[in-house]
């Protein structure tokens, strides 16, 4: 496989029930993202690892849990979700240097669909 | 703040017809853009990037984008849209710290035979 893939691709949740949206990079990249993407907004970056630390937007709700066991492999895990946090979520990767020039350039999966009901 | 601001969210154009996308940045230190598209159910691809040399870029599939520091702008371009084209568009901007990239809320672009 190549690129970035996101597993679930759709999900449909209760607002009790607790799930995990996994993604895995075949890129060799040393940075993964997670973004919300609702409907007429901008992607809103959720977490980012990369280099070994982590860096998490401070609005995103405790709800969402991230997971980042190695440079591969991400995973976010959903508890007691609310409706309003239907979108679809894009997992990411890039090639991060430290200290030096970053291309910035991202790679995105397809994405995960889901549905609080 | 940082910003990008996409001021069409919706456009239609007809096939065959030249396209211009809108892209308005704020950002505080050197600019790095970038032009992504996403195509229904599908995940976001990079189009074109720029991060310094000839403020005349060009991407994948036939697009083109401008930089101008002046007018703060970098805006999309294609002489000639193919319906393939019809999908949303969105700009972002990033800096030395890679990444974490600001992006706009999209343009969707119709195209009509």
């Amino acid at each position: 496989e190549t690129g970035v893939t996101q597993t679930p691709r759709h999900l449909v949740m209760g607002m009790t029930n607790k799930k995990s949206l996994k993604c895995e990079q075949h890129l060799g990249h040393n940075a993964m993202y997670w973004y919300k993407q609702s409907a007429k907004k901008p992607l809103e970056l959720m977490f980012v690892y990369s280099l070994e630390e982590r860096v998490e937007n401070n609005s995103v709700p405790s709800r969402f849990s991230p997971e980042c066991p190695n440079s591969s492999h991400l995973f976010l895990h959903l508890h007691t979700l609310q409706p309003e946090d239907s979108a679809l979520y894009l997992c990411a990767s890039s090639q991060r240097v430290a200290g030096g020039l970053n291309t910035g350039e991202l790679f995105f999966g397809e994405g995960s669909r889901l549905t609080v009901l | 703040a940082q910003s990008v601001t996409q001021p069409d969210i919706h456009i239609t154009v007809s096939e065959g017809a030249s396209l211009e996308l809108r892209c308005n940045y704020s950002y505080g230190a050197t600019p790095y853009l970038f032009w992504y598209v996403q195509s229904p159910g599908q995940g976001l691809q990079l189009l074109l990037k720029y991060f310094s040399g000839d403020t005349l870029v060009q991407g994948i599939k036939g697009f083109e984008a401008e930089f101008k520091r002046s007018q703060s702008s970098f805006n999309l371009r294609k002489p000639s849209v193919h319906w393939s084209d019809a999908a949303e568009y969105f700009c972002a901007v990033g800096g030395l710290e890679g990444g974490k990239l600001i992006f706009g809320q999209g343009t969707e672009l119709s195209v009509k035979p």
